[in-house]
């Protein structure tokens, strides 16, 4: 069974450093073609993508927010890491990590939960 | 950067068939992915490259993916078929996601 479940703090201030970890399961991020992404959802809005991380280490941003992202491995094996520099008020919602099996075409086929975040002074 | 285009609201009568369409240029040479999001939860993948269903998705839904528009078929409408519904692609090493369309059940 495949899980993902992101966590951090639910509210940040403005100019701050937003740091985000997706803790998973069932799978390995070593194993090829795999990747894991970070998707945000402004209340009431639709799905943003943010950021990429192959089993390869290499990554992709979108390209309207890379200069304030950057994704990571983390301690563990089994984390992803997102930092999110300069948080605005507009970065407040729910923020996703999710699982890709492959290299040629990235679909999300599983999620997690999701972590809200709010930018507030 | 790619653009996809979807409507905003679509209805359905319970029972009936819904469509739901997603546009961008040369869409048809595009893997086409649709995930179905209800309210306070994560999205689900509904179907994949177009026209596959991930296991435990009833064959009620299908997908098909010609000319300029990707397209979501919802068959035998169910009230717990309303949710918003978003398609994607990955294009030029980007995810793109459409605005998403809310699917009412009648």
């Amino acid at each position: 069974q495949i899980t993902l479940k992101e966590s951090g703090p639910t509210l940040v201030k403005p100019t701050q450093t937003l740091t985000l970890t997706c803790t998973f399961s069932g799978f390995s991020l070593s194993t090829n073609g795999v990747s894991v992404g970070w998707i945000r959802q402004p209340p009431g809005k639709a799905l943003e993508w943010l950021a990429l991380l192959y089993w390869d280490d290499d990554t992709r941003y979108s390209p309207s927010l890379k200069n304030r992202l950057a994704i990571t491995k983390g301690t563990s094996k089994n984390q992803v890491v997102l930092t999110m520099t300069h948080m605005d008020p507009v970065d407040t919602g729910t923020y996703y990590c999710a699982r890709s099996s492959e290299e040629l075409t990235i679909k999300f086929d599983s999620w997690g939960q999701g972590s809200l975040v709010i930018v507030s002074s | 950067s790619y653009e996809l285009t979807q409507s905003l609201s679509v209805s359905v009568a319970l029972g009936q068939t819904a469509r739901i369409t997603c546009g961008g240029v040369n869409i048809e040479r595009k893997n086409v992915h649709w995930y179905q999001q209800k309210p306070g939860q994560a999205p689900v993948m509904v179907i994949y490259r177009d026209q596959n269903r991930p296991s435990g998705i009833p064959d009620r839904f299908s997908g098909s993916n010609s000319g300029k528009t990707a397209t979501l078929t919802i068959s035998r409408a169910q009230a717990g078929d309303e949710a918003d519904y978003y398609c994607q692609v990955w294009d030029s090493s980007t995810v793109v996601f459409g605005g998403g369309t809310k699917l009412t059940v009648l």
